[in-house]
């Protein structure tokens, strides 16, 4: 199972903003490794969407962003849009498990 | 640009063996290191397994060592899997991923389309 916990789903209405939890501990998140965003529309694969924590990759739109604290980290979408109807996944490194580790993933609705 | 097409997915009995591969190019396959990462159905993304950019280096997740073995053929700018003893459980699509180095903690940059390993009698 997973060390990286997300809510399961989160929703919203067009324009609004979003927040999506993921909670670590101290080998993985709290122990100083950075994490990192993906996201994937059903039927395709993932594609980063925040590294290090923060960092948006080229074309990546501003209305994504990330944020680190302690043992846990956020991904907020602010103005959501329709397509960004999709599950999103956080990312790092578990010293523990010697594990590249993911989040439980969240699934995304646009009301 | 960027690409990673996986192939070798299929169909396969429960403790037989298959190999998946991936071809890479648009960038440097040689100098980067390369990961797969699987998802089976209706379920979230799973770490396989890592090789360094020469192949000196391999890591695997819990329930895939000594079962799976990846490697890398850089005059082929090819990426491997090697699956034996398969499992019902190993049914997934799997996906050929390209590593990006980040100090604290490196991250996934690019991913191939996936290739979907079925084991079943």
């Amino acid at each position: 199972q997973s060390v990286l916990t997300q809510p399961p789903s989160v929703s919203g209405a067009p324009g609004q903003t979003v927040t999506i939890s993921c909670i670590g501990s101290s080998s993985n998140i709290g122990a100083g490794y950075d994490v990192h965003w993906y996201q994937q529309v059903p039927g395709t694969a993932p594609k980063l969407l925040i590294y290090g924590n923060n960092n948006r990759p080229s074309g990546v739109p501003g209305r994504f962003s990330g944020s680190k604290s302690g043992t846990s980290s956020s991904l907020a979408i602010i103005g959501l849009q329709v397509k960004d109807e999709a599950d999103y996944y956080c990312q790092s490194y578990d010293s523990s498990l010697s594990d590249y580790v993911f989040g439980t993933g969240t699934k995304v609705t646009v009301l | 640009q960027v690409q990673l097409v996986e192939s070798g997915g299929g169909v396969v009995q429960p403790g037989r063996s298959l190999r998946l591969s991936c071809a890479a190019s648009g960038f440097t396959f040689s100098s980067n290191g390369m990961h797969w990462v699987r998802q089976a159905p209706g379920k979230g993304l799973e770490w396989v397994a890592v090789i360094s950019y020469d192949g000196s280096n391999k890591y695997y997740g819990e329930s895939m060592k000594g079962r799976f073995t990846i490697s890398r053929d850089n005059s082929k700018n090819t990426l491997y899997l090697q699956m034996n003893s398969l499992r019902a459980e190993d049914t997934a699509v799997y996906f050929c991923v390209k590593d990006h180095y980040h100090g604290p903690g490196n991250y996934f940059d690019y991913w191939g389309q996936g290739s979907l390993v079925t084991v079943s009698s």
